[in-house]
């Protein structure tokens, strides 16, 4: 079946520790975004990608960092400069950047810092 | 400062009740407004997608409304089932200057539906 599948579901982190939260898509999808969500806090933009070897900041992308070598991969880097790390990571993609396509979302990814 | 502001933040009605959940907001200029719904510790599935020129949309048991002069949309769920508990979040999309479109997210309000 097509879909974002974004591993692992649960991952524990030291204080100075670097992350990589995994997001693959079968989806053929240009796009690819990743998201933050905190308690009583909508989505909010870490990182995207419109297309293979590019992608842009979004509204929060300190202490984070991705790549895209391949259309189907996203894979996001919570680094140690990220302070407060513990939220609820999402992967989202959708085909190109036009803004009447559906965005479809991986199951989501939990960080906690320990 | 684009925003989208959901209401209630919260809600518990019983199974087989209508419920409408409202989201007005502020995001110029306007593309799109959607309606997803996110079961605790999920992904977010998309429910309805409408644009400017579109009044109403359903999906089975969701009807979602778009009043853009306004600039309120409403999300109403007809004869609730226990499963509809989650937490529906609406999503505006900007036009940007040079082409592209900026997602601004509500927090989302928390449905319960309880037996």
């Amino acid at each position: 079946d097509g879909g974002i599948t974004q591993s692992p579901k649960y991952l524990f982190r030291k204080e100075g520790q670097n992350v990589t939260l995994s997001c693959e898509q079968n989806l053929n999808h240009d796009a690819m975004y990743w998201y933050r969500q905190d308690p009583g806090q909508g989505l909010r933009l870490i990182y995207y990608s419109q297309i293979v070897n590019d992608f842009q900041k979004g509204d929060i992308a300190e202490g984070y960092s991705v790549s895209r070598e391949k259309k189907e991969s996203f894979p996001l880097t919570v680094t140690s400069a990220q302070k407060n790390p513990t939220a609820f990571y999402l992967c989202a993609s959708r085909t190109g950047d036009t803004s009447g396509n559906t965005i479809y979302f991986g199951e989501g990814s939990w960080l906690t810092v320990v | 400062k684009n925003q989208v502001e959901q209401s209630p933040q919260s809600l518990i009605i019983l199974e087989g009740k209508n419920c409408t959940l409202q989201c007005n907001y502020t995001v110029s200029p306007f593309s799109n407004l959607r309606w997803y719904k996110q079961d605790t510790g999920r992904g977010p599935v998309s429910l309805t997608i409408m644009t400017f020129s579109e009044n109403t949309k359903s999906n089975g048991r969701y009807t979602a409304t778009l009043d853009a002069d306004t600039k309120q949309s409403s999300l109403h769920i007809t004869a609730s089932q226990l499963s509809d508990s989650a937490s529906y979040i609406c999503v505006v999309s900007a036009i940007l200057t040079g082409g592209g479109n900026k997602l601004t997210f509500g927090t989302g309000t928390q449905l319960k539906v309880e037996l």
